[in-house]
């Protein structure tokens, strides 16, 4: 089966440093979404993204946050500044239908630590 | 707004035994309700979904889960609990029937021989 990969599993960063967060979405999907879980609490969608634009966006999503799609295979998602409670495991996801949903597949996630 | 809830962070079960994971929701529109499974160093794999249609939901490896409007529930189960079925267990309700989702605080499931 098809699969979303991401890189790396873990990253370890001290506050205030950048991090990009990459993903390979699943080739002939459309959609592509970040959710994230902090340790002990639920799964929270972050960002979806669709034709090269953010559809939708959850107030998790701040400034400090952006994602881009830097060629046809990528899908990124950096932190200008980290915080401490930034610390989570993100997880890249894509589909091939937004809507009336489908199937969403989900990468490994990243564990992030920032110290 | 939409939000679910899973009853029981851990649960443990003997091999072979009966597999019941506890999910309720709240939903102000009719919802599309999902179980997700997530294996050790693995992603969020889809076990089933309701959107509309028969309440009782066939999914792989076994699972099923049965939408109760009554009861606002959407528990899942499996009758015969094998040792790779222990991962973490997420019940998650779609907001507005898009992609986007909402997820449980997930339940870990444990399986002893």
């Amino acid at each position: 089966e098809p699969e979303v990969t991401q890189t790396p599993s873990h990253q370890v960063t001290q506050m205030g440093q950048e991090v990009i967060l990459r993903c390979v979405p699943i080739s002939n999907h459309l959609y592509f979404y970040w959710y994230r879980q902090i340790l002990g609490q639920k799964v929270e969608f972050l960002v979806s993204f669709y034709n090269n634009e953010i559809s939708e966006k959850s107030e998790i999503f701040d400034d400090q946050f952006s994602v881009e799609r830097p060629d046809g295979s990528n899908f990124t998602l950096k932190i200008r500044s980290t915080k401490l409670e930034d610390s989570a495991m993100y997880f890249c996801a894509s589909s091939e239908a937004g809507r009336f949903p489908g199937k969403l597949f989900f990468g490994s996630g990243t564990q992030l630590s920032v110290l | 707004a939409q939000s679910v809830t899973q009853l029981g962070s851990h649960v443990s079960v003997s091999e072979g035994a009966l597999v019941l994971l506890r999910c309720n929701y709240s939903s102000s529109v009719p919802p599309y309700l999902f179980w997700y499974v997530q294996y050790p160093n693995q992603g969020l794999q889809l076990l089933l979904k309701y959107t509309t249609g028969a309440t009782l939901v066939k999914g792989i490896n076994g699972f099923e889960a049965e939408f109760k409007k009554s009861e606002t529930s959407f528990h899942l189960t499996k009758p015969s609990a094998h040792m790779s079925d222990a991962a973490e267990y997420f019940c998650a309700v779609s907001v507005d029937n898009t992609d986007k989702l909402i997820f449980g605080t997930g339940t870990r499931l444990q399986v002893f021989p």
